[in-house]
């Protein structure tokens, strides 16, 4: 698959399992990112990676953890979440820098459902 | 701050009928204006950007400085327009996006 590839599609998870999504994008990008988005809220960012290193944390709770071993992949590592996590996680990708760093590739998203 | 708003969660029309999805936002400087896609079952992706000055599907949206919006416009909406469209905003550079809350299009046959 091409593009920005999110796994699982679907997570089913009890408060107190720790689990992981992963995203990867073979495009080149070098900044990569995750969004929250619910029915409730707009798309949320959460975190923002560029060249591997972490620029953006939107003040999120510490029971998500994210993880960004080089510029291709990006993980959310889940512990002790909350009922009111459950949303669609977006992962996506951009440029570094210039023209196209606010051109957003989108992963299709990991449905998670927390119990 | 920046912010992003789309007064319309949802908004119906019937098909051939002239569209137009508002967006205002609030920022102080240059800001750099988007228009995201997500079709059923399909990836948000991006449909248009205000410094392209491009028509994609039939789409088109100017900047209003004074009016500090970014509406998009279709004059003869098509069924397959039906989706939900997010407005994004970002200042200039490397910098992430902030997504209005979105407005659901629904083209009625």
């Amino acid at each position: 698959e091409t593009g920005v590839t999110q796994t699982p599609r679907h997570l089913v998870m009890g408060m107190t399992n720790k689990k992981s999504l992963k995203c990867e994008q073979h495009l080149g990008h070098n900044a990569m990112y995750w969004y929250k988005q619910s029915a409730k809220k707009p798309l949320e960012l959460m975190f923002v990676y560029n060249f591997k290193e972490q620029t953006e944390n939107n003040s999120v709770p510490s029971r998500f953890s994210p993880e960004c071993p080089n510029s291709s992949h990006l993980f959310l590592h889940l512990h002790t979440l909350q009922p009111e996590d459950s949303a669609l996680y977006l992962c996506a990708s951009s440029q570094d820098a210039g023209a196209g760093a606010n051109v957003l590739t989108f992963g299709a998203g990991s449905r998670l459902t927390v119990l | 701050a920046q912010r992003v708003t789309q007064p319309e969660k949802l908004l119906s029309v019937f098909k051939g009928a002239p569209v137009e999805l508002k967006c205002n936002y609030s920022y102080s400087g240059s800001p750099e204006l988007f228009w995201y896609v997500q079709y059923s079952r399909q990836r948000l992706q991006l449909l248009l950007r205000h410094i392209s000055r491009e028509s994609i599907k039939g789409f088109t949206a100017d900047l209003n400085k004074g009016e500090t919006s970014f509406h998009l416009k279709k004059p003869f909406a098509q069924e397959e327009d039906s989706a939900m469209y997010y407005c994004a905003l970002a200042r200039s550079g490397n910098t992430p996006l902030v997504f209005g809350k979105g407005t659901r299009l629904s083209v009625i046959a």
